[in-house]
C-alpha cells in the first residue's frame, strides 16, 4: 500500500519568516494530495489540496508543489503568524483499487510553532 | 457544532468491555470514516461506508466493527477493548467517493484501563 513520509516532525518559525514542509510518497499512480490543519484540541481541517496534473496551487499564504518524479511534495507558509501555529498533516490518496478504494494515507504530522 | 456531532466526547473504559461510538450528521453525505489518531501516526482509517448497510474495512479494522442504518448514523464498536485502543477517535464524512474534501468531527478521546 500506500506509505507516506512527512518532515520535520517539528518546526519552530520567527512570526513573518516562511515554513515549509515536505512528504514523500510510495505509490507514483497517486493521484490526489490534501493538507491538513489540526489546532491544539481540534479537528483536523482542509487548507488546500492539489491533483496530480497540477504542478502548483496557492491560497494566500498557503501553497503547495508537487515534484511527481521525485514523488514528493511540499506545503509552504509564507509570513507566518501565530495563529498559523498548529500540527499539519499531508496525505496521498492512491486511485481506486480492490482493498484500497477510497482510502488515504496520511504523514504522521509536524508540529509548527511560530514565536512572536 | 454544524454538520456532524460525535458521541460521547470523552470516554473511559476498563479492558474487555465493549463500547460504542456515534458519529451523527446532517448533512445527508453518502460517505462516512472512522480514523483513529495517535502521536506519531497521524490519522489511520478504521472503516468507512459507502452508503447505508455499506461498509468496508480500512487499514487498521481488527478489533472493530461499524454499522449504519441510518444514512445519518454511523457507529464504531470496540467489542472487546483493549488498552491499545486507547486513542482519539474522529469520524469524517464526504460528499464524493473519492476521500476528498474530508469534513471531520470533534472527536472522541478514548481511554481503556
Amino acid at each position: 500500500g500506500e506509505n507516506v513520509e512527512q518532515h520535520p516532525s517539528t518546526l519552530s518559525v520567527q512570526e513573518g519568516d516562511s515554513a515549509v514542509i515536505k512528504c514523500t510518497y510510495s505509490d507514483s499512480a497517486s493521484n490526489y494530495f490534501p493538507w491538513y490543519k489540526q489546532e491544539l484540541g481540534k479537528r483536523p481541517q482542509l487548507i488546500i489540496d492539489i491533483r496530480s496534473n497540477v504542478g502548483e496551487k496557492k491560497d494566500q499564504r498557503i501553497a503547495v508543489t508537487l515534484n511527481k518524479t521525485a514523488k514528493h511534495f511540499s506545503l509552504h507558509i509564507t509570513e507566518t503568524q501565530p495563529e498559523d501555529s498548529a500540527v499539519y498533516f499531508c496525505a496521498a490518496r492512491a486511485p481506486v483499487t480492490s482493498g484500497s478504494a477510497r482510502q488515504l494515507t496520511f504523514g504522521s504530522g509536524t508540529q509548527l510553532t511560530v514565536l512572536p | 457544532d454544524a454538520g456532524i456531532t460525535q458521541s460521547p466526547r470523552h470516554k473511559v473504559t476498563e479492558t474487555g468491555t465493549p463500547v460504542t461510538l456515534r458519529c451523527h450528521q446532517t448533512e445527508n453525505h453518502r460517505y462516512m470514516y472512522w480514523y483513529r489518531q495517535d502521536p506519531g501516526h497521524g490519522l489511520r482509517l478504521i472503516h468507512y461506508s459507502y452508503g447505508v448497510k455499506d461498509t468496508d474495512k480500512g487499514e487498521v479494522s481488527d478489533g472493530y466493527s461499524v454499522s449504519r442504518s441510518k444514512t445519518e448514523d454511523f457507529l464504531l464498536t470496540l467489542e472487546s477493548a483493549t488498552s491499545s485502543q486507547t486513542s482519539v477517535y474522529f469520524c469524517a464524512i464526504s460528499e464524493t467517493p473519492t476521500n476528498e474534501k474530508l469534513f471531520f468531527g470533534s472527536g472522541t478521546q478514548l481511554s481503556v484501563l
